[in-house]
């Protein structure tokens, strides 16, 4: 099983702030590596599907890069808004299949 | 928009009993997933489906069988439910083509087992 680890657990900004998580995964047999936001009471929305080392992605205020030669990726976003609370999940494609591994998310609070 | 349907939003059953979890996805999708998430643990993987008929275990499927009769329909079967069992229940579906596609997730079934 690939261990995919996301940090922080938890983080509280203030509107306004920009913000960052990581998440690291095995880099060895690396296929993709999934981002999704799951806010509370909807379905988690897939934000960004990334394969190449050094891919950037950005959609609106979020953007995120991957290191594959180190097994990390960063989600940024900018000017985080109120709407921007959720829990954001990385996942790693596994060595077997088709599915994917998820890491344990980071929680997100932006306070007006 | 792919939408992916659960047939519960919530569901209390008592220990013992068979519980049948629904999962119906209107685009066509090959791969079917059934994942659980409980505090602390993140999502983790029960059973998944590539194909109709076809089933592999995930990294948890003790206790589980799962169904997959038709393409669209991807049922998980609690056999014989017990309060380890109580979580929110996930069924996703992928697009087979590429390793590249993203999952599209349905709003997930909150199970009690009492």
């Amino acid at each position: 099983i690939l261990n995919v680890e996301q940090s922080p657990q938890s983080l509280h900004v203030q509107e306004g702030d920009s913000t960052n998580f990581t998440c690291s995964f095995p880099s060895s047999n690396f296929y993709a590596l999934h981002w999704y936001r799951w806010e509370t009471a909807k379905s988690p929305e897939a934000l960004f599907v990334m394969t190449l080392n050094g891919d950037e992605k950005k959609k609106g205020r979020i953007s995120a890069t991957l290191n594959t030669k180190e097994g990390y990726s960063y989600l940024y976003i900018k000017g985080s808004q109120p709407e921007d609370s959720a829990t954001y999940l990385c996942a790693s494609r596994r060595d077997s299949g088709y599915a994917l591994n998820f890491g344990k998310g980071t929680s997100l609070l932006v306070t007006p | 928009d792919v939408k992916v349907t659960q047939s519960s939003r919530y569901l209390v059953k008592r220990t013992g009993e068979k519980v049948f979890l629904e999962c119906v996805q209107d685009m066509d999708h090959e791969n079917m997933f059934w994942y659980r998430q409980d505090p602390g643990l993140g999502l983790r993987l029960i059973y998944f489906s590539y194909d109709v008929k076809m089933k592999e275990k995930g990294d948890i499927p003790e206790g589980y069988s799962v169904s997959r009769e038709k393409k669209e329909r991807f049922s998980l079967i609690l056999e014989s439910a017990s309060t380890n069992q109580t979580s929110m229940y996930l069924c996703a579906s992928a697009i087979k083509q590429g390793y590249n596609s993203p999952l599209h997730f349905g709003n997930g079934t909150r199970l009690t087992v009492t």
